[in-house]
């Protein structure tokens, strides 16, 4: 049973706008989750965590957001055209989400 | 070299043939990683070794075979595979296991023909 979902396989934004991608999951027991940014032909590489004490964490563009019961939200704001990629959430014991594609229109 | 490298990066074998996938990290970190990624499916944890122990194995068939010689080396052993496990294949390592961030390879392309 997957326990982490990105139920969004992909999403266009408009550059300068706001991306929000969407993470649930199952378990209430998890404390920490990681968002990882995948480009075609490389590995993903960590973009940024939050705690589940936490409600928000933010790294510069990135904001993880924990305000609603096992959902999480990565808001990109503004977006890039770089930002085009894929997105996973991810949980402890690695549970991974099928992770969602963003495409930033110039 | 730095971080996490994987060989070879595109890989094409017949399903009698037997092959190994190689991965090395260059991190200094304790645990590494096997992860399978499928086209539209979720990442699927194969592997984990935390000091050359293997800790956990996610009920993969035993037509792959993991073994890590060194804290550093991770190697994937390939044999008898089916078409269906044609996907891209993912190396990670960590410091510790569990929550700590990972830092993954550019994963090895596998066809089975």
């Amino acid at each position: 049973d997957q326990q982490v979902k990105q139920n969004s396989p992909s999403l266009s934004v408009q550059e300068g706008r706001i991306s929000i991608l969407n993470c649930d999951y199952t378990n209430s027991m998890f404390d920490y989750f990681l968002w990882y940014k995948k480009y075609p032909a490389e590995g993903p590489t960590f973009l940024i965590s939050i705690s589940s004490i936490k409600d928000k964490n933010e790294d510069g563009r990135f904001t993880v957001l924990n305000k609603s019961a096992k959902h999480l939200s990565l808001h990109i704001v503004p977006s890039q055209p770089g930002d085009s990629a894929v997105y996973f959430c991810a949980a402890p014991e690695l549970s991974f989400g099928a992770g969602t594609t963003v495409t930033v229109r110039a | 070299e730095t971080g996490v490298t994987q060989t070879p990066r595109h890989l094409v074998m017949g399903m009698t043939n037997k092959k190994s996938l190689k991965c090395e990290q260059h991190l200094g970190h304790n645990a590494m990683y096997w992860y399978k990624q499928s086209a539209k499916k979720p990442l699927e944890l194969m592997f984990v070794y935390s000091l050359e122990e293997r800790v956990e194995n996610n009920s993969v068939p035993s037509r792959f075979s993991p073994e890590c010689p060194n804290s550093s080396h991770l190697f994937l052993h390939l044999h008898t595979l089916q078409p269906e496990d044609s996907a891209l294949y993912l190396c990670a390592s960590s410091q510790v296991t569990g929550l700590d961030e990972q830092y993954f390879g550019p994963g090895t392309r596998l066809t089975v023909t």
